[in-house]
């Protein structure tokens, strides 16, 4: 099975850098998301990381290392609008298989 | 980009009663459905899984005959609540991917607030 561990919460003040990290127990590997979520709302796509390493998209960018079996979501320039939950998913491993295993999810709260 | 149109986004029905939500793909075909139940401050859990054509896949714990689910189209999956109870009251989130999308192109649904009184 997948088990995928991340904090529950955490607040940063606006205009700030906060690194949200994620560890999973996989029985293969294909791959990890990153997803934002408001309250009431569906999970937003932010990334998709597959090979080791970090890949920068605008503020957002995503760190893997598959050896640790971990990642990191790095939110830079923070702002009010990024406080939402982010999820970290990785998808089933299974041959023909694409259901997704989401974390608890780690509740971004930033403040003035 | 794709979308998945969800309706209802709010609902809210007498116990015992049943409610269905419907997940449309608008410009893809969706062979594989995804549905998940999000109780408050929790995370999205998977309750089935279903492919055009076939009878879906329920998780474990998960009631086949109180949460049907129809995939008879490629671009219409609906998740019925039967005999709806308080402790059904949940976020609803489809989950598609299909045709053109790659493995792992998931679009997602906006939801359904269900609320049973």
């Amino acid at each position: 099975g997948q088990n995928i561990d991340q904090p529950t919460e955490m607040t940063a003040t606006e205009g700030a850098i906060v690194q949200i990290n994620c560890t999973y127990q996989t029985s293969g590997f294909n791959g990890l998301f990153w997803y934002q979520q408001h309250a009431g709302e569906a999970p937003t796509f932010l990334s998709y990381n597959v090979l080791d390493g970090l890949e920068e998209k605008g503020r957002f960018s995503s760190f893997l290392s598959r050896s640790k079996g971990y990642s990191y979501l790095l939110l830079k320039e923070l702002q009010m609008k990024d406080s939402a939950s982010y999820l970290c998913a990785v998808p089933d491993s299974g041959a023909g298989s694409y259901q997704l295993t989401f974390g608890k999810g780690t509740k971004l709260s930033v403040i003035p | 980009g794709a979308v998945v149109s969800q309706h209802p986004s709010r609902v809210i029905c007498k116990s015992g009663t049943s409610v269905k939500i419907e997940c449309r793909s608008l410009d893809f075909q969706a062979t594989t459905m995804f549905w998940y139940r999000q109780f408050p401050k929790q995370s999205l859990m998977l309750m089935a899984t279903s492919n055009e054509g076939s009878k879906a896949t329920y998780e474990q714990g998960v009631e086949k005959d109180k949460f049907l689910i129809n995939h008879a189209s490629l671009t219409l999956s609906t998740l019925t609540v039967t005999s709806a109870h308080p402790e059904d009251s949940s976020f609803y989130i489809c989950s598609a991917i299909g045709v053109g999308q790659g493995a792992y192109g998931y679009t997602f649904g906006s939801g359904t607030r269900l609320t049973v009184v």
